[in-house]
């Protein structure tokens, strides 16, 4: 089946450390996204990507990197310097050209910082 | 400053009864509209949407309703069924076309219980 995988669903991490979040799609859609939703907040656009080797800056990108060296492939790292890093982490992907806006979600990473 | 406001938490309803739930956003260049249900621990699933050149989307049980001049739209849904409990997110997009620039804004959410 189709879909937006990501790993692992559950992180645990230690201050100052880096953690990568995996996220891979099989949808052929060319633009990825990874979204942060904290509780009693909605989904906040951290960055994304419309093509493989380029990316955007969202709303919240400060503390995170990402990379596209595949079409399949969008992951995230959350880095020590990202102040607030306890949250639920949604990646998501769209094809262009297709249903303005509509975007395919994974089922999330749920990053808890010890 | 929010763009797109539900200023519902939550919303309770009993089975069989219609569930409405509002938005309201503040950006008049917004031209897409799009419903979300998110289940607890898991991604959003896109529901429904609504082009802003129309006034009213249906599908099924699920019917959206915009109204422009308010920037304001509702979700019905007749009859809420007790599977229906979920948060459910307002998101709005620019929707230059070729899709989306990653410029979706999404509402905080509205968590709808539908009681038996």
């Amino acid at each position: 089946d189709g879909g937006i995988t990501q790993s692992p669903k559950y992180l645990f991490r230690k201050e100052g450390q880096n953690v990568t979040l995996s996220c891979e799609q099989n949808l052929n859609h060319d633009a990825m996204y990874w979204y942060r939703q904290d509780p009693g907040q909605g989904l906040r656009l951290i960055y994304y990507s419309q093509i493989v080797n380029d990316f955007q800056k969202g709303d919240i990108a400060e503390g995170y990197s990402v990379s596209r060296e595949k079409k399949e492939s969008f992951p995230l790292t959350v880095t020590s310097a990202q102040k607030n890093p306890t949250a639920f982490y949604l990646c998501a992907s769209s094809r262009q050209g297709g249903i303005t806006g509509e975007l395919f979600f994974g089922e999330g990473s749920r990053l808890t910082v010890l | 400053d929010q763009q797109v406001k539900q200023n519902s938490p939550s919303l309770s309803v009993q089975e069989g009864r219609i569930s409405i739930l509002n938005c309201d956003y503040t950006n008049s260049m917004f031209d897409y509209f799009l419903w979300y249900k998110k289940y607890p621990a898991e991604g959003p699933t896109f529901l429904i949407s609504i082009s802003s050149i129309k006034d009213k989307n249906e599908d099924g049980r699920f019917t959206v309703f915009l109204n422009k001049s308010a920037k304001h739209l509702s979700l019905h849904i007749v009859p809420s069924q007790p599977g229906d409990s979920a948060v459910y997110f307002c998101a709005a997009s620019g929707g230059r076309a070729g899709g989306s620039q990653g410029n979706l804004i999404f509402g905080k959410g509205t968590k709808l219980s539908v009681k038996p």
